[in-house]
């Protein structure tokens, strides 16, 4: 079955420091890998998607297929990126499947 | 242009009843989904439709769900004889072919 495993629920650093969001997944096949963030108070919004290899506030994420990993990784955390964390999959890339979700890690960058 | 939203942002019942919940996609997406909130659990995936078919309902819970979508549009989640355990808050996505899922606020159904 396909599943994703945030092993952390929390992730306390302090500001300027490094952050690695942990994000392990099992599928069989060729899979699609989001990251989605959930600020306090707003939506769930996507961050990054794997396909597009993209830079998206200052966040990187790159597949694994090795390890089976999607870190989340971040050279210097700024205070305004404490927010729920979720990875996730969708089985296949380019259609409209479903989203397999992590539970999440919630990110805390103190002053 | 507008984003999915959905209706009621808050819900209380109490144990026993009969709740709907409705989602208004973005317009013109294809694929519509609903997933359910809970502490601990992180995300669970409800059902997906595609147009107004809904090829995977993997994730309902149990039989007192059931969602319905009409006109490839709004969709409405019902939950019958609602229990404690259904407390949740509710989100609705919708998305089309090769793009991202976009979520809508949400539904924060609490049954006492």
């Amino acid at each position: 079955a396909q599943r994703v495993t945030q092993p952390e629920k929390l992730l306390s650093v302090f500001k300027g420091a490094p952050v690695e969001l942990k994000c392990n997944y099992s599928y069989s096949g060729s899979p699609e890998l989001f990251w989605y963030v959930q600020y306090s108070r707003q939506r769930l919004q996507l961050l990054l998607r794997h396909i597009s290899r993209e830079s998206i506030k200052g966040f990187t994420a790159d597949l694994n297929k090795g390890e089976t990993s999607f870190h989340l990784k971040k050279p210097f955390a700024q205070e305004e990126d404490s927010a729920m964390y979720y990875c996730a999959l969708r089985r296949g890339q380019g259609n409209t499947d479903k989203l397999i979700f992590g539970t999440g890690t919630r990110l805390q960058v103190f002053p | 242009g507008a984003g999915v939203s959905q209706s009621p942002s808050n819900k209380v019942t109490e144990k026993g009843k009969d709740v709907e919940l409705r989602c208004d996609p973005i317009s013109g997406h294809t694929a519509l989904y609903w997933y359910r909130q809970s502490l601990g659990q992180g995300l669970e995936f409800l059902i997906y439709f595609q147009g107004n078919s809904a090829p995977d309902k993997s994730g309902l819970p149990s039989d007192r769900f059931s969602a319905e979508r009409t006109g490839g549009s709004v969709s409405t989640l019902t939950i019958q004889r609602t229990q404690q355990e259904d407390s949740a808050v509710y989100l609705c996505a919708s998305s089309n072919p090769g793009i991202e899922q976009f979520f809508g606020p949400g539904t924060r159904l609490t049954v006492l």
